[in-house]
């Protein structure tokens, strides 16, 4: 069965500093993995995915991800946050079947401090 | 493209009585699926339907239903409202052809 964790519930930085999010993940097959961004009162937006063509995924805002096998991770970065960056982010793995059922882990808080 | 939305916004009930939320996917995406975001239990699969089909269902009780019309726009209902029925559900849709979903902003339902 897949499954995502995420590592820590809140995460502060100040603005200008390297943003780091982790995500562990378990699978039976070679994930699809996912990150979305949801702002307040706003729904989901993706940032990035990765389907196995490249470990490291770049996506928008300046965000990338480094897929690593070994590790079972699947991290978020960013290197220099900005005050829009705040949010709650989403390690998301895909249920491999024929479906498409998104399983998400519990979210992480970003609080950037002017 | 116009976005995946959501009717309506927000959504005010009563214990015991049922709701209706409606989705419009992204034109042309023929798969939709639905979640339940809570702050207890997070993100949760519903349901997704595919031309009409329902593909998968989550571990939620039979009081949550929904369909899909030819059109792709999709319903879902809640029968015999309880209080932990309260929570942000979100429409999501996809092309089939490509690996991933795009979200609507949510129906608020609080439940009274």
């Amino acid at each position: 069965a897949q499954s995502v964790t995420q590592l820590d519930s809140h995460v502060s930085v100040s603005e200008g500093t390297p943003v780091l999010l982790r995500c562990n993940y378990s699978s039976s097959y070679s994930p699809s993995l996912f990150w979305y961004v949801q702002h307040p009162n706003k729904g989901l937006q993706l940032l990035l995915k990765y389907t196995s063509a490249a470990t490291l995924v770049k996506g928008i805002n300046g965000f990338e991800a480094e897929f690593k096998k070994s590790e079972t991770s699947f991290h978020l970065t960013k290197p220099s946050a900005h005050m829009s960056d705040a949010a709650e982010y989403f390690c998301v793995v895909r249920r491999m079947d024929s479906s498409y059922k998104l399983i998400f882990g519990s979210g992480t808080r970003l609080l950037v401090r002017p | 493209k116009a976005g995946v939305t959501q009717t309506p916004r927000y959504l005010i009930k009563t214990r015991g009585q049922q709701v209706t939320l409606s989705c419009s996917p992204i034109s042309g995406h023929r798969s939709v699926s639905w979640y339940q975001q809570t702050p207890g239990q997070g993100l949760q699969f519903l349901f997704e339907y595919f031309s009409e089909t329902q593909r998968n269902k989550g571990n939620f009780p039979g009081r949550f239903s929904g369909r899909q019309f030819s059109n792709s726009r999709s319903e879902m209902n809640v029968s015999t409202l309880e209080l932990g029925d309260s929570a942000l559900y979100l429409c999501a849709s996809r092309d089939i052809t490509y690996n991933e979903q795009f979200f609507g902003p949510g129906t608020r339902l609080t439940v009274l």
